[in-house]
């Protein structure tokens, strides 16, 4: 089946700068490509999705990129701010709705003012 | 808005109880999921559903069960309820994209 690895486990970073969150994928298939965010006490929240058919995407200071061919995608966070502190979790599926998720095992990441 | 509500936030039972944990979402998806998430383990999938009256397990299902009367609600039911149990619970629901619910914590003593 498919395994997700994300790295690193932990991010600190001064606020102003960027921050960068790689996940690695094992089932060429999978085609899918969500990011959530999950801030202490809630459930994750979907923050940016990409599917196969696209390199990159972006949503004001947040960017995923995707390598179909080296199996990865990272997810980047430009200009932090405080409130960008939370786990993120990647996450990749084949299909499209019937597919289910598999998840990296998160990075929290810390953004010290 | 897609909506995905937990019936609770916070739960305490005792060791032996039938527990159950309610899960209603607005969007019409016909896929519905519970994990757990424990800290250093991650998202675990205990069961899932892709239609009324459809179940499957997931990575972790012993000691649980799950039903699926009608399409919006999907609940996650321990038979016996363990410590072992006591974990962050999370329901979600899928269309083109997954949406999760604010989860549930419980806690069995």
């Amino acid at each position: 089946g498919e395994n997700v690895e994300q790295h690193p486990s932990t991010l600190s970073v001064q606020e102003g700068d960027s921050a960068v969150i790689k996940c690695t994928y094992s089932d060429s298939a999978s085609n899918y490509f969500p990011w959530y965010k999950q801030e202490l006490g809630k459930g994750p929240q979907l923050i940016i999705d990409i599917r196969s058919n696209v390199g990159e995407k972006k949503d004001q200071r947040i960017a995923v990129t995707l390598n179909k061919t080296a199996k990865h995608f990272s997810l980047h966070i430009t200009e932090t701010q405080p409130e960008d502190s939370a786990v993120y979790f990647c996450a990749a599926s084949k299909g499209d709705s019937w597919g289910k998720l598999q998840f990296g095992a998160g990075t929290q990441v810390v953004v010290t003012p | 808005d897609v909506k995905v509500t937990q019936s609770s936030r916070y739960l305490v039972k005792r060791t032996g109880e039938k527990v159950f944990l309610e899960c209603v979402q607005d969007m019409d998806h016909e896929n519905m999921f519970w994990y757990r998430q424990d800290p250093g383990l991650g998202l675990r999938l205990i069961y899932f559903s892709y239609d009324v009256k459809m179940k499957e397990k997931g990575d972790i299902p012993e000691g649980y069960s799950v039903s699926r009367e009608k399409k919006e609600r999907f609940s996650l039911i321990l038979e016996s309820a363990s410590t072992n149990q006591t974990s962050m619970y999370l329901c979600a629901s899928r269309g083109k994209t997954q949406y999760f619910g604010p989860g549930t914590r419980l806690l069995v003593l």
